[in-house]
């Protein structure tokens, strides 16, 4: 079984705090993804990795980066938390090179941001 | 601007009765179509993926897809309350590169009335 783990299910952080999420995937998939989900804006690609230290951005990258220093391990960085960032956060995985390249999910991570 | 549309619902139907999802996409070049099941509070899980016109059936489940109209659907045979969820489309719009990029829709929320 693919298991995606992220580590948090749920944070609260004040305005102007740095955020670290973290997610380790066990399967040696070569593609990490962040995304946010959002009440009637669905899910929205933050940004994605296809190697270790490498990175590209999704639709919606400004104000988050991403660090990728080993290949299960993807974190995500709000550098100054601000209130629009509260969101449910989840992060996938997935093995390239097919049509039916399939992407599993961590259980996600509910951030409040204050 | 690459789109995925769905019904947002809610879709009613009773116990036993065949429900019907209906997505559509923008991009002529997709290439391939995945459903997720989204319980409230939780993370996507895949529920099949197609990438062929035509049906593809597991178990209660068929995707069908039709790349000319540019539509896919999911039924759901003998629906069950435990069906009850959201159902995201996802649509691989063939990025290429490194690897494939997922354009999600916003879901439909399925109720089975027992």
């Amino acid at each position: 079984d693919v298991k995606v783990t992220q580590s948090s299910r749920y944070l609260v952080k004040r305005t102007g705090e740095k955020v670290f999420l973290e997610c380790v995937q066990d399967m040696d998939h070569e593609n990490m993804f962040w995304y946010r989900q959002d009440p009637g804006l669905g899910l929205r690609l933050i940004y994605f990795s296809y190697d270790v230290k490498m990175k590209e951005k999704g639709d919606i990258p400004e104000g988050y980066s991403v660090s990728r220093e080993k290949k299960e391990r993807f974190s995500l960085i709000l550098e100054s938390a601000s209130t629009n960032q509260t969101s449910m956060y989840l992060c996938a995985s997935s093995s390239p090179g097919l049509a039916e390249e399939t992407q599993y999910f961590g259980p996600g991570t509910r951030l409040l941001v204050l | 601007q690459k789109e995925v549309e769905q019904n947002s619902g809610p879709l009613s139907v009773p116990e036993g009765a065949i429900a019907s999802l209906n997505c559509t996409y923008s991009d002529r070049g997709s290439q391939s179509f995945f459903w997720y099941r989204q319980y409230s509070g939780k993370s996507p899980e895949l529920i099949m993926f197609i990438y062929s016109n035509g049906d593809k059936e597991d178990g209660r489940f068929t995707a069908q897809l039709n790349k000319a109209s540019q539509y896919v659907s999911l039924l759901i045979r003998d629906s069950q309350p435990s069906d009850s969820a959201t159902y995201l489309c996802a649509v691989n719009m063939g990025y290429g590169g490194a690897t494939n990029k997922l354009i999600f829709g916003t879901g439909t929320l399925l109720a089975v009335q027992p």
